[in-house]
Order: C-alpha cells, then structure tokens, then sequence
C-alpha cells in the first residue's frame, strides 16, 4: 500500500519561479492537508480540503493555492516563490475531520 | 490563536524506562488528540489517538486525556533506542467535523541504552 504519495522529494528554484507539488492517496479518504515544517515553528497548516471539491485556508496559505484535482489528488502551487518558503511540505490525508491524519513522506524544497 | 505547548527536551531515558511525554492545550473545546512520531529527516507518524477522558493503551504505549486541566501525556513503557526520536503532539479543533489540527513544537526523546 503506498498511502501518501508525494512527488517531487526535493527540489530547489529560483525567486520568482512558479511550481507545483504533487500529492496523491490511495486510501480512500475525503479530507487532504498541506503543511509546512520549519526549524522552531513546528507544522503548520496552509490548506486543507474537507472533500472533493471544496478547499479552506489554514494558518499560513499566503503565497501558495491549491487545487483538489479529484477524490484522490491534492495539488499545492507556489505562483512566485521566495526564499521564505524554503520549508519541508507535508502532505496528509485522513477519513474525515477529528480523524487521524496519515502523511506523506515530504517535499523538501529550496528558494534561492 | 489555538495553542499546543510541549517541553521540547530533550529528555533523556535509560533503556528499559518509561518515558513520559506531555502535552498542553488552550482550545476548552477540542475533541481529539493525536500524538506523531517523527525520525530526524522523516516523516510523522501516528502513534495513538483519543478522544475521551481516562487511558487509551496499545503496547507499549499509553494515552491519557484529561479534558478538565487541558492535558494529554504519552507514556512510553520499556523504552528502546529505536524509540528515539521527536514526538508531537496535535490537538483537532473545537466543533463537530472539525477539520484543523494544532501541532506542537515537538519534544526530543532521547533513550540511553
């Protein structure tokens, strides 16, 4: 079972470049989260989607959108990135809300 | 602003020790609570989830909730070296279906063989 399936693993841009991190389950579950993990600052929530079809901030989602492509896909994009965002991504996944939450293995991503 | 407060250590146990790990929370009206394991460079892990008052075990591990102080601990019975690593507590927010968990900082446990 590969669970949470989170692609790039590392990846490193230029200021002002775009990208998009991919994430995928294959667990059936409705609600799918993006985190960031920084030094000292612990995860912190920037988008969650309850469901298919629906998305919500979290904590931190300046600078970034998402898509909820499908039941099984959860898309995070950096319009123009920033050094800022130099951060660990997490991408989660579980049944519904007050449920627990399964992770990916991560993005590890770097803005010059 | 939700907080999720934990010491973050280290804490250092001798092999074969229970170590105790504790968590504090601000929202009075959260209703699950969730303790991650995470290996330096990995990813977390769910260790173990609870929703009501009292002890939840399962192994080596116990679970103890205390809604009324604000409080949630992991116990760790005969501590390994391979339990080594940084565990975080979250704690989901207030209101049926919520959606949002609160993580904390995380507390370094550190087991001494």
């Amino acid at each position: 079972n590969a669970g949470v399936t989170q692609t790039p693993k590392f990846q490193v841009l230029k200021t002002g470049q775009s990208m998009t991190l991919q994430c995928a389950q294959d667990m059936n579950h409705n609600s799918m989260y993006w985190y960031r993990q920084d030094p000292g600052m612990g995860l912190r929530l920037i988008y969650y989607s309850a469901s298919e079809g629906t998305t919500d901030k979290g904590e931190v989602p300046n600078g970034y959108n998402v898509s909820r492509l499908n039941k099984r896909e959860f898309s995070l994009r950096l319009e123009s990135a920033a050094p800022s965002q130099t951060s660990v991504y997490f991408c989660a996944s579980a049944t519904g809300g007050n449920q627990p939450q399964h992770f990916g293995d991560g993005t590890r991503l770097s803005i010059l | 602003q939700k907080e999720v407060e934990q010491n973050s250590g280290p804490l250092s146990v001798p092999e074969g020790a229970i170590a105790s790990l504790n968590c504090t929370y601000s929202d009075r009206g959260s209703q699950s609570f969730f303790w991650y394991r995470q290996y330096s460079g990995k990813s977390p892990e769910l260790i173990m989830f609870i929703y009501s008052n009292g002890d939840k075990e399962d192994g080596r591990f116990t679970a103890q909730l205390n809604k009324a102080s604000q409080y949630v601990s992991l116990l760790i019975r005969d501590s390994q070296p391979s339990d080594s690593a940084t565990y975080l507590c979250a704690v989901g927010d207030s209101g049926a279906g919520s959606y949002q968990l609160t993580f904390g900082k995380g507390t370094k446990l550190s087991v001494i063989p």
